[in-house]
């Protein structure tokens, strides 16, 4: 079984300052984790994703996460944050069959404070 | 290139109509996903086709909801009837699976279909 536990329901930063999103995660195998992003009215879209291999993941738009094995963390982070970035975000987990085994969190929505 | 295409973008019915939404993946593609957004329940898998064949649709809800992919380029997903509790958004998505372990889990979205059951 797999699940993946986002801490944060909304997480509000200022324009310019760090992002933290935190993302806890269980799996029976060793997990592949990805975080999704969707902006308003949007499907969601890959930001990045951790296979096993660096445990340091970087993604588009300046995002990057650390996979954490002792922690079972994947927090996604962004040293500044900009305005375009207002958005929901998804870390998703995946059991080692399969497109169709992927288990979305709940979502944290992401507010840039002007 | 075109990304998937989902129609429409907006519905809105009354209770006890079909409703039927439409999917057309990118090409190459040989999954295809239907989900369902709530915001009680979050993003659920209802479906997902491989090669045009159903996989497994546990996640189907019950007997109103039915999907069919009778080609590699489309695919329907079809309420009858539709109640309220039906009201969501329902994204397809689609990937290349390579039948093997660890494909790459990106999946690409459409922009998905607003439902509303009055």
């Amino acid at each position: 079984a797999q699940s993946v536990t986002q801490l944060d329901s909304h997480v509000s930063v200022s324009e310019g300052t760090p992002v933290l999103l935190r993302c806890n995660y269980s799996s029976s195998y060793s997990p592949s984790l990805f975080w999704y992003v969707q902006h308003p009215n949007k499907g969601l879209q890959l930001l990045l994703k951790y296979t096993s291999a660096a445990t340091l993941v970087k993604g588009i738009n300046g995002f990057e996460a650390e996979f954490k094995k002792s922690e079972t963390s994947f927090h996604l982070t962004k040293p500044s944050a900009h305005m375009s970035d207002a958005a929901e975000y998804f870390c998703v987990v995946s059991a080692p069959f399969g497109n169709e085994k992927l288990t979305f969190g709940t979502g944290t929505r992401l507010t840039i404070i002007p | 290139d075109a990304g998937v295409i989902q129609s429409p973008r907006h519905e809105v019915t009354e209770m006890g109509q079909e409703v039927t939404l439409r999917c057309k993946p990118i090409s190459g593609h040989n999954s295809l996903f239907w989900y369902r957004q709530t915001m009680m329940r979050g993003l659920e898998l209802l479906i997902y086709f491989n090669n045009n064949v159903p996989i497994d649709d546990s996640g189907m809800p019950e007997d109103r909801f039915s999907a069919k992919m009778p080609n590699a380029s489309f695919s329907t997903l079809k309420i009858q009837p539709s109640e309220p509790r039906d009201s969501a958004v329902y994204f397809c998505a689609s990937s290349f699976s390579s039948g093997r372990f660890f494909d790459t889990g990106e999946l690409f979205f459409g922009e998905g279909s607003r439902l509303t059951v009055l």
